[in-house]
């Protein structure tokens, strides 16, 4: 069974860094690509950037280009979407999910979702 | 990058009801769309791929149509269980965005 297993919720304040994690299962970890989604509360999906583990081949959508560093370690089947310096509008559901074609397509498993919540 | 118009925003239907919700496209991308359901609290599920292939375990009353710049997701006979939000994703050019979503709820 195809799994994407995410880290749990984290309280952040502006300009603290984050990197949190999606863990996959059940299939082969390096023969897929990993997308991520952000959901801002009560907004729609948007599409940030994705990654081949087998590679590190990654590529960024021009709205998130900069703003994140998306990062994988294919020994413990594991991606990574991190923040250097979290703004309040970094306040945001955080999907990732399994891609299945070639660097953008279709996604056809989802984790659970990450909160990230950035507060004073 | 592709615009996507995705309508309505809001549906109100009754159990039993056939609903459509469309999904257009400010260019051409062949058949490279897909939707997705999303519950309250829940991600997102994949229902359709290749604007008309139902993913393995959706029901049946699911189905996808159009090709070139206009989609429609038609639920045939609507469950209680099918009331959540709907998104379309076209993966023709990058970044493979998603429409703004359709909320439907009960009337």
């Amino acid at each position: 069974e195809v799994q994407l297993v995410q880290s749990g919720a984290e309280v952040k304040k502006p300009g603290e860094s984050l990197k949190i994690s999606c863990k996959g299962s059940g299939y082969s970890f390096t023969s897929y690509w990993i997308g991520w989604v952000r959901q801002m509360p009560g907004k729609g999906l948007e599409w940030m950037g994705i990654i081949y583990p087998g590679d590190s081949d990654t590529r960024y959508s021009p709205s998130f280009q900069g703003q994140v560093t998306i990062s994988a370690d294919k020994s413990i089947s594991t991606a990574y979407l991190q923040w250097s310096s979290l703004k309040a509008s970094d306040t945001a559901m955080y999907y990732c999910a399994r891609e299945r074609g070639g660097g953008y397509d279709y996604l056809d498993y989802w984790g659970q979702g990450t909160l990230v919540t950035v507060s004073s | 990058a592709i615009w996507m118009t995705q309508s309505p925003s809001l549906l109100s239907a009754s159990t039993g009801d056939r609903v459509t919700i469309s999904c257009r496209m400010s260019q051409g991308i062949s058949s490279y769309l897909a939707w997705y359901q999303q519950k309250p609290g829940k991600a997102p599920e994949l229902l359709i791929y290749a604007a008309s292939t139902l993913q393995s375990g959706v029901p049946s009353r699911f189905s996808g149509s159009g090709s070139g710049t206009d989609f429609t997701l038609t639920i045939s006979c609507l469950q209680s269980e099918d009331f959540a939000t709907y998104y379309c994703q076209q993966y023709y050019s990058f970044p493979p965005n998603f429409g703004g979503g359709t909320k439907v709820e009960i009337k």
